[in-house]
């Protein structure tokens, strides 16, 4: 079974400035896909980024951008410029690449705060 | 655009009681989901259907049934829900794989039980 590990329970950052949330993984597949959630205190689920495990450069959506390292299984967030809107809990999440019904797997999340 | 649609979105229930939370997806997508969300522990898959007619076990489905209604709507129900059932509960639903996999979400929610 897939497993997804956030090591960081809580983070904080100055406005404006970088942070990276780690994710690592543990899976026996070789091409599977891995996501970002954000999840602000409204409680909704937001799709922040996603990577295709067979495409080896790093998905960027405007500040956000990942580091994927395939064969280190890991998966980390680089959040730039933060702004006080990115406060919210951040979802590691992997997915299978089989046929449509294949669920997401979470890891317990990192609370990221932003400070002015 | 309305996507995923929870209702309700707060519910405090006694022990014992039973009740059916609601989802419906406007995307026509194939692929819908249960998880729950509880404190330190992420989201956690309860059930799953592929498609119309067909359901599956995720991680955690003791005490709940659900229901694939139509391709629209699919419904979690808490036959006699017990103090541990209380979380957050997300809907959430899928077109298909590859390009197609990204999973759209409800607002979520929130059960009490007392």
């Amino acid at each position: 079974a897939q497993t997804v590990t956030q090591s960081q329970p809580e983070m904080s950052v100055q406005e404006a400035e970088t942070v990276t949330l780690s994710c690592t993984y543990d899976t026996s597949e070789s091409n599977y896909y891995l996501f970002w959630y954000k999840q602000p205190p409204s409680r909704q689920m937001i799709l922040v980024i996603r990577q295709e495990a067979y495409k080896q450069q790093n998905a960027t959506e405007n500040r956000f951008s990942v580091n994927f390292q395939k064969a280190a299984k890991s998966f980390s967030l680089k959040i730039s410029d933060s702004q006080l809107g990115d406060t919210a809990m951040y979802f590691c999440a992997f997915m299978k690449p089989y046929s449509g019904n294949t669920p997401l797997v979470f890891g317990k999340g990192t609370r990221l705060s932003v400070i002015a | 655009n309305a996507g995923v649609t929870q209702t309700p979105k707060f519910q405090v229930l006694k022990t014992g009681q039973s009740m059916t939370l609601q989802c419906a997806q406007d995307m026509n997508h194939n692929s819908m989901y249960w998880y729950r969300q509880d404190p330190g522990m992420g989201l956690r898959l309860i059930y799953y259907s592929a498609s119309e007619g067909t359901t599956d076990k995720g991680e955690v489905p003791n005490g709940y049934n659900v229901s694939r209604l139509n391709k629209r709507e699919f419904s979690l129900r808490l036959e006699s829900a017990a103090p541990s059932q209380t979380s957050v509960y997300f809907c959430a639903s899928k077109a298909g794989g590859g390009a197609k996999n990204i999973q759209y979400f409800g607002a979520g929610t929130r059960l009490s039980v007392l």
